[in-house]
């Protein structure tokens, strides 16, 4: 089916560990974006790309890695997990040009013990 | 820079009550805006948006215009349901930005029977 899939849902992980977040879209939108959502702080975006091979960093990219190497996919790793980072975590996709609305993923969810 | 300034919550409301989130921006040039809403458990989606001034964007009983002297794209519905609680999200989306959308702090309804 079209559309922006998460995985995984729900993570589980110790300080220390890495891990990966992944993002696929069928819809072959050019921007991919990934936000954290904390109570509080409303939706931060950290890492965001315009294309294929091309990343930019957003407002909190600190302990992120992000890479883009296929249009669809849009990979969020996290090299070194700490407390910090338990958060709810979006991706997100889109078109250009004006009115360009963003389709959101259902989330995953990630508690770093 | 851009940013978005919506309404504190959290906002109770009875059913069919009437029911306005105010939201304001700041931004150079002709922004696109949105309202977001986010279910429980579930990502963002698109509730309505209008891409220039005196604009109206309308979907599912739920309204805001575009009013560029007041820099506001405040949300409004005329009777509220159980099953509109949820967290409402307003944005702004320069066509210069590189695709990235800024987002106000959301606003929680809750609707009670």
């Amino acid at each position: 089916d079209a559309g922006i899939t998460q995985s995984p849902r729900y993570k589980i992980t110790e300080t220390g560990r890495q891990v990966t977040l992944m993002c696929h879209q069928t819809w072959s939108h050019s921007y991919m974006f990934w936000y954290r959502q904390d109570l509080g702080h409303g939706l931060r975006l950290i890492y965001y790309s315009a294309a294929a091979d091309i990343t930019d960093k957003g407002e909190v990219p600190d302990g992120y890695v992000v890479s883009r190497s296929k249009t669809e996919n849009f990979p969020l790793t996290l090299e070194s997990a700490t407390r910090s980072q338990t958060s709810v975590y979006f991706c997100a996709s889109g078109k250009t040009g004006r009115g360009g609305e963003l389709f959101f993923g259902e989330g995953s969810r990630l508690t770093v013990l | 820079g851009n940013s978005v300034t919506q309404m504190e919550g959290p906002v109770t409301l009875s059913e069919e009550a009437f029911l306005t989130i105010n939201c304001t921006y700041t931004a150079t040039g002709y922004p696109s805006l949105f309202w977001y809403v986010q279910y429980p458990g579930e990502g963002l989606q698109l509730l309505l948006k209008a891409t220039k001034a005196d604009d109206k964007g309308s979907n599912k009983g739920f309204e805001a215009t575009y009013r560029k002297e007041t820099t506001s794209f405040h949300l409004e519905k005329g009777s509220v349901q159980v099953s509109d609680s949820a967290v409402y999200f307003c944005a702004l989306l320069r066509d210069t930005n590189a695709g990235k959308s800024t987002f106000g702090d959301g606003t929680t309804l809750t609707v009670k029977p």
